[in-house]
């Protein structure tokens, strides 16, 4: 089956730092890559939609200087969290769309952000 | 607008069955998912739903009417592994943009 890594799968950082996490398709290629974050006890909520060599399409209410998000190729796209806060420490979770069937997004494992 | 709305928590014993309901207005429904979430982990794909009617596999089952807007999951034979969160999402494609919008999710205690 389809499959979708994240690295690093949890991550400490400082607030005032920046992180990067990536999410790759292991096995098939991906036009399409979708980020989410989930706090607590809340469900997935869309934070970016990223197609392969064009810019990503943010969700109203986020940040696009603070959450930049590079697709460079059809296997990897990256978040970086930018001049971190706690307020952003959230499970980050990423998803990618196998081009050759459309309607199913395959999900990352998840990346565990903790600001301090 | 967009709206999902699903229960927030519900309880079941193990074997038993069990109804997660989810209703949806959205601008343009293309297909409704439902996912499985154990705590810390990412969704695991369940089914998928666009026409009217009944999708079963194995013991699990679910049913889309798109003139009422709503959803619902079936889950039979109740097992304790099943305790999970259950989230309804709605495929939403309004001209170029195609993207998954999640309900709230539904948590799911199964007891012995």
């Amino acid at each position: 089956g389809a499959v979708v890594s994240q690295h690093p799968s949890w991550v400490i950082c400082k607030s005032g730092t920046s992180v990067k996490i990536e999410c790759r398709s292991l096995d098939f290629q991906a036009t399409t890559m979708f980020w989410y974050r989930q706090f607590p006890k809340q469900s997935l909520m869309l934070m970016a939609t990223s197609n392969e060599g064009s810019k990503a399409t943010y969700e109203q209410g986020v940040e696009k200087d603070k959450f930049l998000i590079n697709h460079a190729s059809l296997t990897l796209s990256t978040l970086t969290v930018t001049s971190a806060h706690p307020e952003d420490s959230s499970f980050y979770i990423c998803s990618a769309r196998d081009q050759r069937i459309t309607y199913e997004q395959y999900f990352g494992p998840g990346t565990r952000l903790t600001v301090t | 607008g967009q709206n999902i709305d699903q229960p927030t928590e519900m309880t079941a014993t193990e074997g038993a069955i069990v109804q997660i309901n989810c209703t949806y207005q959205t601008s343009g429904f293309n297909g409704l998912f439902w996912y499985q979430q154990h705590a810390g982990e990412a969704p695991t794909f369940l089914s998928y739903n666009v026409l009217d009617g009944l999708e079963e596999k194995g013991r699990f089952s679910s049913f889309l009417s798109r003139s009422k807007g709503y959803s619902y999951l079936l889950l039979k034979e109740l097992q304790m592994k099943d305790s999970a969160s259950y989230l309804c999402a709605v495929r939403d494609r309004v001209g170029n943009t195609d993207k998954l919008i999640f309900g709230t999710g539904t948590r799911l205690q199964v007891f012995p």
